[in-house]
């Protein structure tokens, strides 16, 4: 079965600190994706990757930024947290041309 | 910039009834449509759709793709109470690999 593992469910962080949301997957997926999922306006694309070192901006990048440096790991950072970052983040991957397979989210309280 | 917009946002019926879930798109470089439904964290594949008119099936779900008017619909009939979910909408563009969501419809079915 594919695994994609995030780092942790639940997350409290205070106001300006610096958030690592990390996320694991076991199955040599090129892609990889953020997104946040927020009530009524559905999962927003943050950034995603197609290979290890490449990076793309989704819909929504600002106040974030992407790392992977490993195939199997894809960091979302929140360089200084702000409360409108409060959300449900979710980390996808896939192959070319199949069907992405989600983490369970991690839920991030900004305070 | 690719758009994907699902319709009804939200769908009450009762239990044994059928409906049908929209979704249309607009995306640069098609490659695919999936359909994912969404109960408390993770969303779970349901279908990947890329050719037209060719029904998929699942059980009392189906689903088929009109690439020339851009849309899908997603269809369930004899409905149950554990259908009640979102359902999502993605669509996947060839040229970057970038897998766009729409907002959702959350399906709630009364007993």
């Amino acid at each position: 079965d594919v695994k994609v593992t995030q780092s942790s469910r639940y997350l409290v962080k205070r106001t300006g600190e610096k958030v690592f949301l990390e996320c694991v997957q076991d199955m040599d997926h090129e892609n990889m994706f953020w997104y946040r999922q927020d009530p009524g306006l559905g999962l927003r694309l943050i950034y995603f990757s197609y290979d290890v070192k490449m990076k793309e901006k989704g819909d929504i990048p600002e106040g974030y930024s992407v790392s992977r440096e490993k195939k199997e790991r894809f960091s979302l950072i929140l360089e200084s947290a702000s409360t409108n970052q409060t959300s449900m983040y979710l980390c996808a991957s896939c192959l070319r041309n199949t069907e992405a397979f989600f983490g369970q989210g991690t839920r991030l309280t900004v305070v | 910039e690719d758009k994907v917009v699902q319709s009804p946002l939200s769908l009450v019926v009762h239990e044994g009834d059928t409906v049908t879930l929209n979704c249309s798109y607009e995306v640069t470089n098609f490659r695919s449509l999936l359909w994912y439904k969404q109960e408390k964290k993770a969303p779970t594949f349901l279908f990947m759709l890329t050719s037209s008119g060719i029904e998929k099936k699942s059980g009392r779900l189906s689903s088929i793709l009109d690439k020339k008017e851009l849309f899908s619909i997603l269809n369930i009939t004899a409905t149950q109470t554990g259908d009640s979910a979102v359902y999502l909408c993605a669509v996947e563009n060839f040229g970057n690999e970038k897998l766009t969501f729409g907002t959702g419809t959350r399906l709630t079915i009364i007993p």
